[in-house]
Formats: structure tokens, sequence, C-alpha cells
């Protein structure tokens, strides 16, 4: 059972560029969640899905995209990256319930130049 | 709208000694409390969560903490910190209101563990 997996773990970016992470579950779970962190800051949601074909923003969603064509999956893009946007992204999922934990995948370093 | 303040963005333990890590929420309804660990490199795992009933729960590796209504806290503690303790700590609170989705964190407390 491969839980939450994240690709790349590891990716370096020019400003300007774009680039896709993508999230993968495979436990059915109905909510995903992008979060990113950044030392100090914990971690501060990004932009989150309640449903296959749902999505919704969270507390820092500028200059993120995202979309969840198919349940399993939640892909989080760049569309310009900035140096800003330096950070570790995590993504989770979780049942459809608010009393349930979320499940972690192992996150994607990203650094923008 | 919902908080977490975590006190204490490091704290110091020597082996042996109990563990305190502070965490107080803020919700204007009934909340679902959660703690979780993560070692360096590594993604987030649950140690222990509040949902309903006992209000004192337990967790892996010997941790527990306490829900206290009454002081919007929930506080991780353990009797005798292990070196394999060494870690970062995070609170989160989820919220019981129809259309609360999000899942909250605090900022953390890395903990350090002296030999």
């Amino acid at each position: 059972n491969a839980g939450v997996t994240q690709t790349p773990k590891f990716r370096v970016l020019k400003t300007g560029q774009s680039m896709t992470l993508l999230c993968a579950q495979d436990m059915n779970h109905e909510y995903m969640y992008w979060y990113r962190q950044d030392p100090g800051m914990g971690l501060r949601l990004i932009h989150y899905s309640v449903g296959e074909g749902t999505t919704a923003k969270g507390e820092v969603p500028d200059g993120y995209n995202v979309s969840r064509l198919k349940k399993q999956n939640f892909l989080l893009g760049l569309e310009s990256a900035a140096p800003s946007q330096t950070s570790v992204y995590f993504c989770a999922s979780r049942r459809d319930s608010m009393n349930t934990e979320a499940f972690f995948g192992q996150g994607t370093r990203l650094t923008v130049v | 709208a919902q908080s977490v303040t975590q006190l204490g963005s490091h704290v110091s333990v020597s082996e042996g000694a109990l563990v305190l890590l502070r965490c107080n929420y803020s919700s204007s309804v009934p909340p679902y409390l959660f703690w979780y660990v993560q070692y360096p490199n590594q993604g987030l795992q649950l140690l222990l969560k509040y949902t309903t009933g006992a209000t004192l729960v337990k967790g892996i590796n010997g941790f527990e903490a306490e829900f206290k209504k009454s002081e919007t806290s929930f506080h991780l503690t353990k009797p005798s910190a292990h070196m394999s303790d060494a870690a970062e700590y995070f609170c989160a609170v989820s919220l019981s209101g129809a259309g609360s989705y999000q899942l909250t964190f605090g900022k953390g407390t890395k903990l350090s563990v002296i030999p």
C-alpha cells in the first residue's frame, strides 16, 4: 500500500519557468490538500479539494493552480515560478470526515533560482 | 475560523526528562485536534488525535495529550524523553461544523533531546 506519493522529490527551476507537481493516493480518499512548509512558518494550506472535479483556495493560493480530474490525483501547478516559491511542498489526503487524520506524502523540495 | 498556537518554536530536554509541548486552539465550534511528528527530510505522521469521548488520548511512542476545553489546550506529553524523539512536532485543528474541510497547523515545535 503506497499511501500518498509525490513526484518529483526534488526540482530546481529558473525564475519564470513552469512546472506541475503530482500527488497520487491509493486510499480512495475524498479530500486532498497541498501545503507548503517554510522554516518557522509551519504548514500553510495552498489549495484543497473535497472531491473529484472540485478545488478551493487555502491560505496562500497566489501563484499556484490546481486540478483534480481524477479522484486519486491532485496536481499543483506553478505557471511562472518565483524565488518566493522556494519551499518544501506536501500533499495530504483524508477520508470525507473531519474527525479523520490526514496522510502525507514525503514532500517535494523545490528551489527557484 | 480556526487557528492553532504552539508555544515555543524550540524545546530542549535531557534524555529521560519529561517532554511537554504546548498547543492552544481557537475555534467557535467543537474541534478535532491532532498531533503530528516530522523526522528530518520526511513527511508528517500522526501521533494521536482527539475527536470525541475521553479527553486523555494516548498515541504512539509513549506520547499522550489531554484536551482541556476550558483552557482551549491540547498539550502533548511524554514521561521520559528518548533520543529518538528528536523531531519537529505539529499541532493541528479541524472543525466539526458542516462545510469546513480545512486542516490547520501550528508553526511547529522542534524538540531536541540532550544525552
